[in-house]
């Protein structure tokens, strides 16, 4: 059974340019939520997912969007990227929008932006 | 807005000891979830233990224990029989009924052998 699973592990891109990060769910999870982790900080929830729709946002700038695909895979997309936009990005699956459900993350995609 | 807040950056114990982290939250709700979270170098967040507030009775997972005083809004993380497996990034995390997750600062463990 196949855990949360992510892509790419690494990345690199310029000030400016946009990125597409790409997320996986386990087996049998049909919400996706997506967090950055600055070096050194905890995670910051981004959005969530649940039937193709955006659910909830945090403090995030409309830069960052996202999609959720039919068969609940997700995508973050960066637009316009910043120096602060370096961080790790982890995606997190769960079963259903109930916070009592446990959510379970992906290994992350690190981003430096130069 | 609920905030957590870890207090130790960092915290070391002798392997076979027990250790604490602490952690603090604020919050107006009634009903919510408490978690604590290890990040090994791995990079991978996993899930230690969770804590229902409506549930009076401690979480208890083996070697993980949890002392959550609801009126105090503290919840802190026990580690008894330390292993050097346990070395991490441990991150505490608060999460209302529908809400999102909100996570501490983390506390850096180091385990020595």
């Amino acid at each position: 059974d196949a855990g949360v699973t992510q892509s790419p592990t690494h990345l690199i891109k310029t000030r400016g340019q946009q990125v597409t990060l790409r997320c996986s769910p386990k087996s049998g999870h049909d919400t996706v939520s997506w967090y950055q982790q600055a070096l050194g900080q905890g995670p910051q929830f981004i959005f969530q997912y649940y039937e193709e729709e955006e659910r909830q946002r945090g403090n995030f700038p409309d830069r960052f969007s996202g999609h959720q695909f039919p068969n609940y895979s997700s995508e973050l997309n960066v637009n316009a990227l910043l120096l602060g936009d370096s961080a790790l990005y982890l995606c997190a699956s769960s079963l259903g929008l109930a916070g009592a459900n446990e959510q379970f993350f992906g290994p992350g995609t690190r981003l430096t932006v130069l | 807005a609920q905030t957590v807040t870890q207090s130790q950056p960092e915290m070391s114990v002798q392997e076979a000891e027990t250790v604490t982290l602490s952690c603090t939250y604020d919050t107006s709700e009634s009903d919510y979830y408490l978690f604590w979270y290890k990040q090994p170098p791995s990079r991978q967040m996993i899930l230690v233990i969770r804590q229902e507030a409506y549930k009076q009775q401690n979480a208890t997972e083996n070697r993980f224990s949890v002392n959550f005083q609801k009126a105090a809004k503290s919840f802190s993380l026990k580690i008894s029989d330390s292993q050097l497996g346990d070395a991490a990034m441990y991150f505490c995390a608060y999460r209302s009924p529908w809400g999102d997750m909100r996570f501490g600062a983390g506390t850096r463990l180091t385990v020595k052998p």
